[in-house]
């Protein structure tokens, strides 16, 4: 199973907009509308922040928002604040019952 | 809260074998999956599998199979992690994470070195 496609980095200025992609296949992401998106912040555990797409757990910002067209996922970021400043990594199941990730994504708040 | 306690960092020669211990808190064990993920020095995030504390049932990834053990102790509510015949390659921070399909709670992490 190959890993998800996600851009290497995206820089934006506080207060702005980003969206970040995830490509996969119709094994993964194309099939399923589990998609989930994790912010790592460094030498920390990852922090779930979108799950099944578009769903946000308890306690995350509204600034964070989730799509999916196709065979790709994307995470939106609003609003940007410094503390956005991370790497982000997108998931997803997939057709042989498993779990693939995303490369990751550095963002950086400018 | 739900937590997620891991045990302590490790160094293995190649050959050998490493365990890994999550102890969960602050939600009925029973009802969730432990999945384990590693993340290589510099690198991106790697699913190993799954195991079901209800039933014990494991999903796990194909490139892992035959050297990766993964079980559930619900009288001690904890999952543990057995990766044998350790190459350099191996060289991580194990997590472990409750869910299948997401992780919404993350241990702390315990890395692990193989090194000759």
């Amino acid at each position: 199973q190959s890993a998800l496609t996600q851009p290497a980095s995206v820089s934006a200025s506080p207060g702005q907009s980003i969206t970040i992609s995830c490509t996969g296949t119709s094994s993964d992401i194309g099939t399923y509308n589990y998609v989930s998106w994790y912010q790592q912040l460094p030498d920390k555990a990852p922090k779930l922040v979108i799950f099944d797409v578009s769903d946000r757990p308890s306690g995350v910002s509204n600034r964070f928002s989730g799509s999916k067209s196709g065979n790709t996922a994307s995470l939106t970021i609003s609003g940007l604040r410094a503390e956005d400043e991370a790497n982000y990594f997108c998931s997803s199941h997939t057709t042989s019952a498993t779990v693939v990730f995303g490369g990751g994504t550095k963002l950086t708040v400018l | 809260q739900v937590q997620l306690v891991q045990s302590g960092a490790e160094v293995k020669k190649p050959g050998a074998s490493v365990k890994v211990s999550c102890k969960a808190s602050g939600y009925t064990f029973s009802n969730y999956w432990i999945s384990w993920v590693r993340q290589s020095p510099g690198q991106g995030l790697e699913w190993m599998g799954s195991v079901s504390a209800h039933d014990g049932g494991i999903r796990s990834a194909q490139k892992l199979q035959g050297r990766v053990f993964m079980t559930t102790d619900t009288s001690r509510r904890t999952a543990n992690l057995e990766l044998r015949s350790l190459i350099s390659e191996d060289t991580a921070v194990y997590y472990c994470a409750r869910g299948l399909k997401s992780f919404d709670s993350w241990g702390q992490g315990t890395l692990v070195r193989v090194s000759s």
